[in-house]
């Protein structure tokens, strides 16, 4: 059954340290999703994306976040600078149609020191 | 706006119980979309029911049951005869079908169940 999945599964950096969060979505979904959980808290909304541009964006999406897909399969989440806030699991979604339910990869664990 | 209260923070049982997990919503859209999800102590998300505003209709698959009421904004999850493997945290979330494309997932904030042998 395909799945979503998602590269590296822990990663330590240090604060002001660039991080890539690699995932690649299910082969024939068109529509990709970034969420992040801080440790014990609940699943939040980051970014949506379809057709090469960001369709929807939340407050915690701010300059020091970009994504991108840069080849046909991949689709990759970048923090700039990060923060020791930005600790937190990320997890990567896609769907296949509008409506379509969103399937998420197993996380990337992220601690920023 | 969106929004999905889970009430329930921690629930313990011992194994065979049945358990109810809550779930209210708001939304002012007329049609969207529920789903539960089950997230295992090994951290990743997994997609347990969707059901669409239109469809009133309790879902069952096996030992799991879902009652969705329209007039309560509730959608409600029992699992029959826990099991220890049903430990985890069970997320509720909504989807307004109105956003289109964008179609964000809103997240209660998880209801940590223990099953206990």
């Amino acid at each position: 059954e395909p799945e979503v999945t998602q590269t590296p599964s822990h990663q330590v950096t240090q604060m002001g340290q660039e991080v890539i969060l690699r995932c690649v979505p299910i082969s024939n979904h068109l529509y990709f999703y970034w969420y992040r959980q801080i440790l014990g808290q609940k699943v939040e909304f980051l970014v949506s994306f379809y057709n090469n541009e960001i369709s929807e964006k939340s407050e915690i999406f701010d300059d020091q976040f970009s994504v991108e897909r840069p080849d046909g399969s991949n689709f990759t989440l970048k923090i700039r600078s990060t923060k020791l806030e930005d600790s937190a699991m990320y997890f990567c979604a896609s769907r296949v149609g509008q409506l379509g339910t969103q399937y998420f990869g197993p996380g990337t664990r992220l601690l920023v020191l | 706006a969106q929004k999905v209260t889970q009430v329930q923070t921690e629930i313990s049982v011992v194994e065979k119980e049945d358990v109810t997990l809550d779930c209210v919503y708001e939304t002012r859209d007329t049609t969207y979309y529920l789903f539960w999800y089950k997230q295992p102590p090994s951290g990743e998300l997994v997609f347990l029911i969707r059901r669409n505003s239109f469809d009133e209709q309790n879902e069952i698959s096996g030992r799991y049951s879902w009652n969705f009421q329209k007039s309560t904004s509730s959608f409600n999850f029992t699992i029959t005869a826990s099991q220890v493997v049903d430990s985890a945290v069970y997320f509720c979330a909504l989807s307004e079908a109105g956003t289109g494309a964008n179609s964000k997932l809103t997240f209660g904030k998880g209801i940590t169940l223990s099953v206990r042998p």
